[in-house]
């Protein structure tokens, strides 16, 4: 069964920094894009960040570029974000995921699953 | 970015009903449209992707098609385990967007 697991969230003031881990099984993890997506309280998903099969290209949502970086560890079978400089406003439940397309390989694109169950940040003085 | 407008926000519904749920891209996205469905304290799920193709596992009774630039998922024949809340998401374009979703509740 294809599964993920995300780690790493908590309580963090406003200017602090986290790292959150999602560790993957049951699949090709390597041949994959992969992506975080969060999800505010109240509010639809919104994407995040994503990274190719082997990390050679990333992306980033214009409003945490510069802030947060992805990375991912294939013999770990684990990506991770990298969050900086957190607002109030990245307040949310974040899930990995991973990119599917058709006709190959996608990580600013495609569809998502499966998703992790989410890991809660929550940003607040 | 490509922006999503899902509508009703909200409907409520019995048991047996069928159920439509549409959304709408600000441009053409030519099927790059997929649906999830979420149960509170949940992940969002994979239902449809490629505006029709159902995933691996999922009822029968969900269904999508697509025209133009509208998308509607149909849930025929609700059943208790459907009333949750639904996700449109494009992948067009980057970045991938997700519609503000359409929580159906029981009547």
């Amino acid at each position: 069964e294809e599964h993920l697991k995300e780690s790493g969230g908590g309580v963090v003031r406003p200017g602090g920094s986290l790292r959150l881990s999602c560790v993957a099984s049951g699949f090709g993890f390597e041949d994959d894009g992969m992506s975080w997506v969060r999800q505010g309280p109240g509010k639809g998903p919104e994407w995040v960040s994503g990274i190719s099969w082997n990390g050679a290209s990333t992306g980033y949502a214009d409003s945490v570029k510069g802030r947060f970086t992805i990375s991912r560890d294939n013999a770990k079978n684990s990506i991770y974000l990298q969050m900086n400089s957190l607002r109030v406003e990245d307040t949310a439940v974040y899930y990995c995921a991973r990119n599917k397309c058709t006709g190959g390989t996608c990580f600013l694109s495609g569809w998502f699953d499966p998703w992790g169950p989410g890991t809660q940040v929550t940003v607040s003085s | 970015d490509i922006q999503l407008t899902q509508s009703p926000s909200s409907l409520t519904a019995s048991i047996g009903d069928r159920v439509i749920i549409t959304c709408r891209a600000s441009q053409v996205i030519n099927n790059f449209l997929h649906w999830y469905q979420q149960r509170p304290g949940q992940a969002p799920r994979l239902l449809i992707y490629a505006a029709s193709t159902l995933q691996r596992g999922v009822p029968s009774r969900f269904s999508g098609s697509a025209s133009g630039t509208d998308v509607t998922l149909t849930i025929n024949s609700l059943q208790p385990e459907d009333f949750a809340t639904y996700y449109c998401q494009q992948s067009y374009t980057s970045p991938p967007t997700f519609g503000g979703g359409t929580k159906v509740e029981i009547k």
